[in-house]
């Protein structure tokens, strides 16, 4: 089955510590990226990637870190995750070619204290 | 920049009605992706519906259909014979055509309430 997966589905931490969730996909697609949802506020986009070793900034990347090392992962990386960084997180990709659509993980609900 | 604005945080309708979400968008760009995605009690996003700018043919999904006005910049969804399985939260998205980042727009997000 084509699909994103996205771990933890949940995760509660404490301001500081490190974390990292991980985002894998199985179609083989170049460009994957992540997103984080507040309310109010719709989808952010954090960061993205054209394809292996390529990573770039979107909207709101302070505090955040990724890399792509393989064409099927994508990781986010909170180095020092503090209260603001709580929110539900997305991972998602798509081939570079038609059609267009957007493939979503089911989505990482992080609680930072 | 462009943005993205949906106007209703909150819209209800009976089981079986037909119901309509806005959606405006902002944009100087003549080519480009509107999209609408679900997003039930799971937090899933689910694809809908998509129109492409150059098309004037509003696009259809089976009980989803848009009304794509490009002059007005105005994308609405519109829902038929609602059903119980219809609440969610939904929201607009845009995408430019020649963006190589393939970036997702987003509104705010209407959240829709089915009353049996």
């Amino acid at each position: 089955e084509a699909q994103v997966t996205q771990n933890p589905r949940y995760l509660i931490t404490v301001t500081g510590k490190k974390l990292t969730v991980t985002c894998s996909q199985n179609m083989n697609h170049e460009y994957m990226s992540w997103y984080r949802q507040d309310p109010g506020l719709g989808l952010r986009q954090i960061y993205y990637s054209m394809n292996v070793e390529v990573t770039d900034k979107g909207d709101v990347p302070e505090g955040y870190k990724v890399s792509r090392k393989e064409k099927r992962n994508f990781p986010l990386i909170l180095e020092s995750p503090s209260p603001n960084q709580t929110s539900l997180y997305f991972c998602a990709s798509r081939t570079t070619g038609s059609p267009n659509e957007q493939f979503f993980g089911p989505g990482t609900r992080l609680t930072v204290l | 920049a462009q943005t993205v604005t949906q106007s209703q945080p909150e819209m209800s309708v009976q089981e079986a009605e037909t119901v309509t979400l806005s959606c405006t968008y902002d944009t100087s760009e003549s080519d480009y992706y509107l999209f609408w995605y679900k997003q039930p009690p799971s937090r899933q996003m689910i694809l809908v519906i998509r129109q492409e700018a150059y098309k004037q043919q509003n696009a259809t999904e089976n009980r989803f259909s848009v009304n794509f006005q490009k002059a007005a910049k105005s994308f609405s969804l519109k829902i038929s014979d609602s059903q119980l399985g219809d609440a969610a939260m939904y929201f607009c998205a845009y995408r430019e055509i020649m963006d190589s980042n393939y970036q997702l727009i987003w509104g705010a997000g209407t959240k829709l309430i089915i009353k049996p």
